[in-house]
């Protein structure tokens, strides 16, 4: 069984200040690694995912995470925040030989930028 | 692009009373899920359904929950007698067949569903 923990529940931070959201995971089996981003009154959005390849993802507008195999971590990070990056990010798993496998969310990270 | 949709948005019912939300999921897509995220807490997997059988289902899934794919376009999730602990935003999701783009999951904006 798989399992994520995001140790922060909450990061406040100032605009343009840089952020790291924090992810580690549990799992006995090989996992495809997600970040999602919820906005307020929102649904869920893909923001990347690590597959294979690189251990460095990146999303379109900024982010990046590095998948990091013997710290079992996926942390987020971005150089600098805007305001419109406040929002809920959850780290979530998947197990990679199971086609149509389930994702695992970890508790969610709640950022919050101020001006 | 191609988007889940869920149906209602906010549903309001009374304790006891039979429940349906409804999704349409991405037109290519075989992968179907429902997952529930009750306020300030985590999203939750409730189950998965492939080729028209419930594929995986959790703890929380049990007797009182039902999927089905009724026409081959929508999926929907049936409370056959809510109880209060049943508030939460549903959300519904689907993904491709076939490698890895089974694993991504694509969501819909969710249906609040509150339980008086």
């Amino acid at each position: 069984a798989q399992s994520v923990t995001q140790l922060d529940s909450q990061v406040p931070v100032f605009e343009e200040a840089p952020v790291e959201l924090r992810c580690n995971y549990s799992s006995s089996v090989s996992v495809y690694l997600f970040w999602y981003v919820q906005y307020p009154n929102q649904g869920l959005q893909l923001l990347l995912k690590y597959l294979s390849g690189s251990t460095l993802v990146e999303s379109i507008n900024g982010f990046e995470a590095e998948f990091n195999k013997s710290q079992t971590s996926f942390h987020l990070r971005k150089p600098s925040v805007h305001i419109s990056d406040t929002a809920e990010y959850f780290c979530a798993v998947s197990e990679s030989s199971n086609q149509g496998g389930k994702l695992i969310f970890g508790q969610g990270t709640e950022l919050s930028v101020k001006p | 692009e191609p988007e889940v949709t869920q149906t209602p948005s906010h549903q309001v019912t009374q304790m006891g009373q039979e429940v349906i939300l409804r999704c349409v999921p991405i037109s290519n897509h075989l992968y179907f899920y429902w997952y529930r995220q009750i306020l300030g807490q985590k999203v939750e997997f409730l189950v998965s359904f492939y080729n028209n059988e419930i594929s995986e289902k959790s703890e929380i899934f049990d007797d009182q929950f039902s999927v089905e794919r009724p026409d081959g376009s929508n999926f929907t999730l049936k409370i056959r007698s809510t109880k209060l602990e049943d508030s939460a935003m549903y959300f519904c999701a689907s993904s491709s067949g076939g490698g890895r783009g089974a694993n991504v999951l694509t969501f819909g904006a969710g249906s609040r569903l509150t339980v008086l």
